[in-house]
């Protein structure tokens, strides 16, 4: 069966260190993979997207991600976490030529001042 | 402003009485979807759509009916509503399918 993992259900660091929000993916073919964020009582809003290309993709608000093949993962990174970072973060992947989209189970963000 | 809307915002019900969601977009997109929202379970696609009477289901299809008979406008129709139903619904839409989606602010429904 295909599905989205998120492993972590919530990852703690302090501001102005390093993140990473960890995402794997067992899907068929080569699938377009995105990076979302929730705030309290908002739709998801889009970070960065990777459809082909250069394996390291930059986004919005700092963030960037790291395809690999290989390991079918897309990992969501930031060099220097902020406390307005702190929100659900979901990593989401869609079949190519369709519209099915998967979606991880999101892993919350705390980052501490 | 471009922007995805759904109404209403909440909802709270009794089981068995017909219910829709209305969920309208302004960015003249192609791709409309809707999603629901279950703690620990993250966003499960319920419908979606690539195009005018064009639908088709996602995972969690049971218990909904969508149309689309406008680009702009998919109205999520809940015809018997049952309290396993209760969640947080997302609107959605995107101009082709490798673009990012845009969210509507969501509708918590309960149903009791």
């Amino acid at each position: 069966a295909q599905s989205v993992a998120q492993p972590e259900d919530q990852v703690n660091v302090a501001e102005g260190n390093p993140l990473t929000v960890k995402c794997t993916y067992s899907v068929s073919g080569n699938p377009y993979l995105f990076w979302y964020v929730q705030y309290p009582n908002r739709g998801l809003q889009f970070l960065l997207k990777y459809i082909t290309g250069d394996n390291l993709v930059k986004g919005s608000y700092g963030f960037e991600a790291e395809f690999n093949k290989s390991q079918t993962s897309f990992h969501l990174k930031k060099p220097s976490a902020l406390v307005s970072d702190s929100a659900l973060y979901f990593c989401a992947v869609r079949e190519t030529g369709g519209f099915k989209t998967l979606f991880g189970a999101g892993t919350r963000l705390f980052v501490k001042a | 402003e471009a922007q995805v809307t759904q109404n209403p915002r909440y909802l709270i019900t009794v089981t068995g009485k017909k219910l829709t969601v209305t969920c309208s977009q302004n960015m003249n997109h192609e791709y409309m979807s809707w999603y629901r929202q279950d703690p620990g379970l993250g966003l499960r696609q319920i419908y979606y759509s690539m195009n005018v009477e064009v639908t088709d289901k996602g995972d969690v299809p049971e218990g909904y009916k969508v149309s689309r008979k406008e680009k702009r406008n998919f109205p999520l129709i809940l015809e018997s509503p049952s309290p396993n139903q209760t969640s947080l619904y997302f609107c959605a839409s995107s101009f082709r399918g490798h673009q990012p989606q845009h969210f509507g602010d969501g509708t918590r429904l309960s149903i009791l």
